[in-house]
């Protein structure tokens, strides 16, 4: 299995601020690493596909990065509908995983 | 427009069955790259990949899970069928299907989700 890993595992922070979350893989996954946003109690929204593409709709205030087993999820100034959890998820190996999530809140 | 739903029991109890269906629409499950998945989420809890079924019925599962799952897929009624065996209270979370239009292997529609408890 491809283990995924996240920092930091929560993060307080003010609007305006720029945010910066990192995801590992266990083993090498190229750029099949994507980003996920979730609110409570509503299902997840894809942010960034295969590492650094923004998927449609998304604000340009999101961006990501990384490859092989290092990632990033940049937020470049926090807006107040950003406050929520956010997954890295890999799809190179035959089994996708998660990671455990980074929970935005405010400071 | 594409649209996924849930829908199955919302209890069942310890060492039963859990079926769950995913109906798709605004998109067909014969075609090529797709994917649809379930993903699972205990109350308070991080998400869970469980299984994935392709277009070509390429099925993928969870090697944790593997011995429990099984996926299906009806392709005239645009369904995906979920099953896991031996449900135990650990099991109780939101579950969700989800559709990968892309070869790249992300989800990027999602049903709301179904929460199903376990307990007898």
């Amino acid at each position: 299995d491809i283990q995924m890993t996240q920092s930091p595992s929560s993060l307080s922070a003010s609007v305006g601020d720029r945010v910066t979350i990192t995801c590992w893989a266990s083993q090498p996954i190229r750029n099949y690493l994507h980003w996920y946003q979730q609110k409570p109690g509503i299902a997840p929204k894809l942010l960034i596909y295969a590492a650094s593409n923004l998927q449609s709709g998304v604000p340009s205030r999101f961006s990501g990065s990384g490859s092989g087993t290092e990632f990033a999820l940049t937020i470049s100034s926090l807006q107040p509908e950003d406050f929520a959890t956010y997954y890295c998820q890999q799809g190179y190996s035959a089994a996708f995983t998660f990671g455990p999530g980074t929970k935005v809140d405010i400071k | 427009q594409i649209t996924l739903r849930e829908s199955g029991p919302t209890l069942v109890k310890p060492t039963q069955t859990l079926t769950l269906t995913c109906t798709l629409s605004g998109f067909s499950l014969n075609t090529t790259e797709l994917g649809v998945g379930w993903i699972r989420q205990p109350p308070g809890k991080a998400l869970e990949w469980l299984t994935l079924i392709y277009w070509d019925d390429d099925e993928r599962y969870s090697p944790s899970l593997k011995t429990r799952l099984t996926i299906t897929k009806d392709t005239p009624k645009n369904q995906v069928v979920f099953t896991m065996s031996n449900m135990d209270p650990v099991d109780t979370g939101t579950y969700y299907c989800a559709l990968s239009t892309d070869g790249r292997r992300f989800f990027d529609y999602w049903g709301p989700g179904t929460l199903v408890t376990v307990s007898s």
